[in-house]
C-alpha cells in the first residue's frame, strides 16, 4: 500500500523555469513532511521540510506548499538550474513522530540549459 | 563532523548466500534505521534500532535481521538471498526515536546473481 503518492513521474524544465512536484498522502496522523534530493549513486539528502500546522515554507529557491484538508503538498523549485537535475522524493513521517519515513516513488527532474 | 557512513559501497552475492551490511551513524546520533531502495523506487522502511533493540519493523520477512552495537553503529543481515533482494540499502540516523531529522548514508548497492 503506497501511503505517499507522487506526481508527475518525470519532469523536463528549461533553465530558469519553475519545477513543481506534487504529493498526496493518506494517513492524517503523519506529522512531518520532508522532501529529499537524490543524485545517482548517492543517498537522499534533506532539502526542505514542513509540519502540518504551516501552509507554506520557503528556503532559498525551494518552497513547500501544504494543503492539510486535501492531504496534499508540493515542492516548487524556482529559477531551476542544471545542477538541480536529480530525483526528488516526498516523504511523510510517523505517525506520532516515530521517525519512520514513508516515501513516494520519486520524480526525476531534468533541467535543460 | 562525519556524516552517516556505510560499507561496503558495492557488493555482489549469489542467490542463497548471506550478506552483512554496516552503518556508522552521524556523530551524536543514537538511532539507526535501514531502508531498501529498489531501482526506480522510493526507499522502503525495513527496521529501526534504538538502545540496541529493534523498535519498529516494516513489511519485510524474517530473512532480514539487524543489530546495533553499544557505539550506535548497526548491521543489516540478509539470509537466503533472492534475486529480488538486489537494491540500494540505505542507512539513516537520527538523534532519538521521535521528531528529529534523518540523515542518510550513500548506501550499499547489493546485486544478487
Amino acid at each position: 500500500q503506497q501511503q505517499v503518492k507522487q506526481s508527475p513521474q518525470s519532469l523536463i524544465v528549461q533553465k530558469g523555469g519553475i519545477s513543481i512536484i506534487n504529493c498526496a498522502y493518506e494517513n492524517t496522523a503523519f506529522d512531518y513532511f520532508p522532501w529529499y534530493q537524490q543524485f545517482p549513486g548517492k543517498g537522499p539528502a534533506l532539502l526542505i521540510a514542513i509540519r502540518p500546522d504551516v501552509s507554506e515554507k520557503k528556503e532559498g529557491r525551494f518552497t513547500i506548499s501544504f494543503n492539510k484538508s486535501a492531504k496534499q503538498f508540493s515542492l516548487h523549485i524556482m529559477d531551476s538550474q542544471p545542477g538541480d537535475s536529480a530525483t526528488y522524493f516526498c516523504a511523510a513521517r510517523g505517525p506520532y513522530g516515530n521517525n519512520r519515513l514513508a516515501f513516494g516513488k520519486g520524480n526525476q527532474v531534468v533541467v535543460i540549459p | 563532523d562525519a556524516g552517516v557512513t556505510q560499507s561496503p559501497t558495492h557488493l555482489i552475492k549469489t542467490r542463497g548466500q548471506q550478506v552483512t551490511l554496516r552503518c556508522s551513524p552521524k556523530s551524536g546520533h543514537d538511532t539507526v534505521s535501514w531502508y531498501q531502495q529498489a531501482l526506480g523506487q522510493g526507499p522502503q522502511f525495513i527496521f529501526q534500532y534504538y538502545e540496541e533493540e529493534e523498535r519498529q519493523r516494516g513489511n519485510f520477512p524474517d530473512r532480514f535481521s539487524g543489530h546495533q552495537f553499544p557505539n550506535y553503529s548497526s548491521e543489516l543481515n540478509v539470509n537466503a538471498l533472492l534475486l529480488g533482494d538486489s537494491a540500494l540499502y540505505l542507512c539513516a540516523s537520527t538523534l532519538g526515536q521521535i521528531n528529529t531529522e534523518a540523515f542518510f548514508g550513500q548506501g550499499t548497492r547489493l546485486t544478487v546473481v
